[in-house]
């Protein structure tokens, strides 16, 4: 079984505070794959990263950074001087291989930027 | 490239009636298509996975009577909502896996339906 876990529902910071959203999962496959998404209010998702079972390489693009830890299960995503424009719920995802690639969404984390 | 669109967007329909939405792939030919449900607050859940030339795949839980997929071509899947109630009001969002392979689903706008 998979699963995935984003423990914080709803996070609020002022503008310019860094954020990280955690992210846990559990699989039982050795070949699966991370992915996060940002849903704003219009409600279209917006893919932002993949990550590979095998690379353990952090990630940085930007304002955005990704912490993979394998050790933890943990998939964590960071937003550096965040802005207004980064209010948005965030998923966190996981598809398994051998499950033929199926997507498992966390619950979501909502966060909010105040100016 | 790797545009999904959906239509409608947004729709009001009576209860009892039926509702159809469409999941287009535009630049590409997708072979699946995925059907997921949002409610309000709550993460995307998968509902069916279309193939095209084929039955769709439901998830537990999921009435393949009520919620009818038809994936006719490489490019079209859609879903009809039949007999419609309120509790079947809710975001549908679409996605599609590109018939050359790789992992992506590339999602569509969602579709925001609302039953009265």
């Amino acid at each position: 079984a998979q699963k995935v876990t984003q423990a914080q529902t709803e996070i609020s910071v002022v503008e310019k505070e860094d954020v990280t959203l955690d992210c846990v999962y559990e699989t039982r496959d050795t070949t699966y794959y991370l992915f996060w998404y940002k849903q704003p209010p219009s409600g279209e998702l917006v893919f932002l990263i993949r990550r590979n079972s095998f690379d353990e390489q952090n990630e940085i693009s930007g304002r955005y950074s990704w912490n993979f830890q394998k050790s933890t299960s943990s998939f964590n995503f960071t937003i550096t001087a965040s802005q207004v424009v980064d209010s948005a719920v965030y998923f966190c995802a996981l598809s398994e291989w051998h499950a033929g690639n199926m997507l498992t969404f966390g619950g979501g984390t909502r966060l909010m930027v105040k100016p | 490239g790797a545009v999904v669109s959906q239509h409608p967007s947004r729709v009001i329909c009576k209860s009892g009636t039926s509702v159809k939405i469409e999941c287009r792939s535009l630049d590409f030919q997708a072979t699946t298509m995925f059907w997921y449900r949002q409610f309000p607050k709550q993460s995307l859940m998968l509902m069916a996975t279309s193939n095209e030339g084929s039955k769709a795949t439901y998830e537990q839980g999921v009435e393949k009577d009520k919620f009818l997929i038809n994936h006719a071509s490489l490019t079209l899947s859609t879903l009809t909502v039949t007999s419609a109630h309120p509790e079947d009001s809710s975001f549908y969002i679409c996605s599609a896996r590109d018939r050359q392979g790789g992992l992506e689903q590339y999602f569509g706008p969602g579709t925001r339906l609302t039953v009265t």
